[in-house]
């Protein structure tokens, strides 16, 4: 399968600053998605983006899939984007392959 | 919309005995749903894929006799822990991909914890 890998592990950041989280894969991808886990384990849909950037807000995203690479952007950090992200994919199969997670620590 | 439930979203159940776990799209349609776990600290892992009316299809290292899978509806899959023992203990998540529309995102359920003793 697709390899998945994500940095940095662990990120703590002072309520305010701004970050980016990055994901690399090992082969191209017809699905790429970011999500991110609440303390109680529910997987929240942040972005689908195979290619090109998008913003939802403080977070936005951007897939160079020439490059094999995608980078999720938060800015203005606040307390409750605390949790753990995780970037995923596909090769066409829609089985998501998940990278190991960038726990995010944001601190008041 | 696309919402996934799971129930329970909790069980506690001695060695060896079988819990069965459901995953329900509650707006819309799914002939594939995924099943994937999840141990503490880690990332998730698909587990099977269950498919609507077929056999479910299991990833490398899973054991299909002891996670038995059933598809019987449009909107709902069950994951069936047989015997289960202390190390099948894990987060369990299911997710749905919608039959209509552009089948881009999984919507994923709130998943059930899974504490055998």
């Amino acid at each position: 399968g697709i390899q998945v890998e994500q940095s940095p592990p662990d990120l703590i950041l002072q309520e305010g600053a701004n970050s980016t989280l990055r994901c690399n894969f090992s082969d191209s991808v017809n699905n790429l998605q970011w999500f991110h886990q609440n303390p109680w384990g529910q997987l929240i849909n942040l972005f689908y983006i195979p290619s090109g950037t998008k913003q939802n807000g403080r977070l936005s995203a951007t897939t160079v899939a020439t490059e094999r690479y995608s980078l999720l952007y938060i800015s203005s950090s606040q307390t409750t984007d605390s949790g753990v992200y995780f970037c995923a994919v596909d090769g066409g199969d829609y089985k998501l392959s998940f990278g190991a997670g960038t726990t995010v620590t944001v601190r008041a | 919309g696309a919402v996934v439930s799971q129930h329970p979203s909790r069980v506690i159940c001695k060695s060896g005995t079988s819990v069965k776990i459901e995953c329900r799209s509650l707006d819309f349609q799914a002939t594939t749903m995924f099943w994937y776990r999840q141990f503490p600290k880690q990332s998730l892992m698909l587990m099977a894929t269950s498919n609507e009316g077929s056999k479910a299809t299991y990833e490398q290292g899973v054991e299909k006799d002891k996670f038995l899978i059933n598809h019987a509806s449009l909107t709902l899959s069950t994951l069936t822990v047989t015997s289960a023992h202390p190390e099948d203990s894990s987060f369990y998540i299911c997710s749905a991909l919608p039959l209509a529309g552009p089948q881009e995102t999984q919507y994923f359920g709130p998943g059930t914890r899974l504490l055998v003793l």
